[in-house]
């Protein structure tokens, strides 16, 4: 069964920064893309990057929105994802998902549960 | 970037109709490998999210057909067929044809 486990979230304050990380299971973690996206309260969700498989060489993109701010890696020993996250804002302020990219298709096929990141003073 | 709407911020549906959930594109999904690059996600207090459909027409596994994706280019729809309670969600969609992906505001699906 595929899981996926976010952790790190919580309150930091403007121009802080934290780190989040989501634990795979149930699936070969080098064999797949690895998404982050995240979600303000009542708001549509924001893809904010993605970190490659194996195959393509572990390579990132970012959505220019994050882009030089927060930076996705992964640790293929451990099948860790995580997301670095500098200089944070209050309009950082969301839920976030790690979420794996399908092997068909350029989609989310499955999510974790999320873990909110609170960015106030 | 591509912009990606769903007029209806809210639909009102009681069990075993049908309800149809419309996004828009600020330009064409199709790619040149024929696919068009359009997937929906179902939102649930206290689930995860839920693929339910990509390439604007392919199921996902588990899926209940009730579920239909369809539309071409710039229209996409999500039907649902026979509307069960449990269907009673948010729906996103979201196009992956160019980056940075994007979502569509979202369409929540209510009881009458």
């Amino acid at each position: 069964e595929v899981k996926l486990l976010e952790s790190g979230g919580g309150l930091v304050q403007p121009g802080g920064s934290m780190r989040l990380s989501c634990a795979a299971s149930g699936f070969t973690f080098t064999d797949f893309y690895m998404n982050w996206i995240r979600q303000p309260a009542g708001k549509a969700p924001e893809w904010l990057g993605f970190i490659r498989n194996k195959a393509n060489g572990y390579t990132t993109e970012y959505n220019p929105s994050v882009k030089g701010r927060f930076t996705i890696s992964r640790d293929n020993t451990q099948n860790m994802l995580y997301l670095q996250m500098n200089t944070l804002r209050a309009e950082d302020t969301a839920t976030y998902y790690c979420a794996r990219k399908g092997r068909s298709g350029d989609y989310f096929d499955y999510w974790g549960q999320g873990v909110m990141v609170t960015v106030s003073s | 970037q591509i912009t990606l709407t769903q007029q209806a911020e809210s639909l009102w549906v009681s069990p075993g109709e049908k309800v149809s959930i419309t996004c828009r594109a600020s330009q064409s999904l199709l790619y040149t490998d024929g696919k068009h690059y359009l997937s929906w996600y179902q939102q649930r207090p206290g689930q995860t999210t839920k693929a339910l459909i990509y390439h604007a027409s392919i199921r996902t596994d588990g899926v209940p057909t009730r579920f239909i994706g369809s539309g071409s280019g710039t229209e996409f729809t999500l039907s649902i067929e026979d509307v069960q309670p449990e269907d009673i969600a948010l729906y996103y969609c979201l196009q992956t044809l160019k980056k940075p992906w994007t979502f569509g505001g979202g369409t929540k699906l209510e009881l009458k």
